[in-house]
């Protein structure tokens, strides 16, 4: 039993540059989230999905893209990467809204 | 829409000493309260949680507290041990911002003085 896994660990993009966060789980949780923590701050969250087909916008969706084809993986699509989104990345999943979340290890990205 | 004030921002205690952080929060609805703790350089993980029918809860060292009349809840750890050093951050389960997600708090730095 894995939990939650991330890759990569670190990235670094050039300004304009896209890429794909990946992110899964291997407990059949069907809440998965993404949050981005700047340095020195709290989580913010990004996008969240409450299962297969069904994903939604938390506070800061902006600049990102999601998509949940299967319980297991939820990646984070950055398009035309930009400094203000240099942050660590982190996935979450969940059997429900009001139940423990398990993190991933986190995903250090820099825009430069 | 929710929104969860966290304080102190940073807390120094000697080891042994006892420390208190707190929440408040604003949607009355909320009825899940968790507390993460942070590593540098690693994931958030649970450290303890209370629900909405419960006015405390307590695990060993660390103990919640709820006061859902003046909405707000409060981490205690006792006898903290220089392994209690870590970012600490609460988290409310809102119903006014229409997601099914939780609102975390802006975390507490604590450093446990040897």
């Amino acid at each position: 039993n894995a939990g939650v896994t991330q890759t990569p660990k670190f990235r670094i993009l050039k300004i304009g540059q896209s890429m794909t966060l990946q992110c899964a789980q291997d407990m059949n949780h069907n809440y998965m989230y993404w949050y981005r923590q700047d340095p020195g701050m709290g989580l913010k969250l990004i996008y969240y999905s409450v299962g297969a087909g069904i994903t939604d916008k938390g506070e800061v969706p902006n600049g990102y893209n999601v998509s949940r084809s299967t319980t297991e993986d939820f990646p984070l699509r950055l398009e035309l990467a930009a400094p203000s989104q240099t942050s660590v990345y982190f996935c979450a999943s969940s059997t429900g809204w009001e139940y423990e979340q398990y993190f991933g290890p986190g995903t250090r990205l820099t825009v430069t | 829409g929710e929104n969860v004030e966290q304080h102190p921002s940073t807390l120094s205690v000697q080891e042994g000493d006892s420390a208190v952080i707190k929440c408040t929060y604003s949607d009355s609805a909320s009825n899940y309260f968790p507390w993460y703790k942070q590593e540098l350089g690693k994931r958030p993980q649970l450290i303890i949680d209370i629900r909405s029918n419960v006015g405390e809860k307590k695990d060993q060292r660390i103990a919640v507290t709820l006061n859902k009349t003046a909405k707000h809840f409060s981490l205690h750890i006792t006898e903290t041990q220089p392994e209690d050093s870590a970012v600490y951050f609460c988290a409310a389960s809102p119903k006014d911002t229409g997601r099914r997600a939780l609102t975390f708090g802006s975390g507490t730095r604590l450093q446990v003085q040897p």
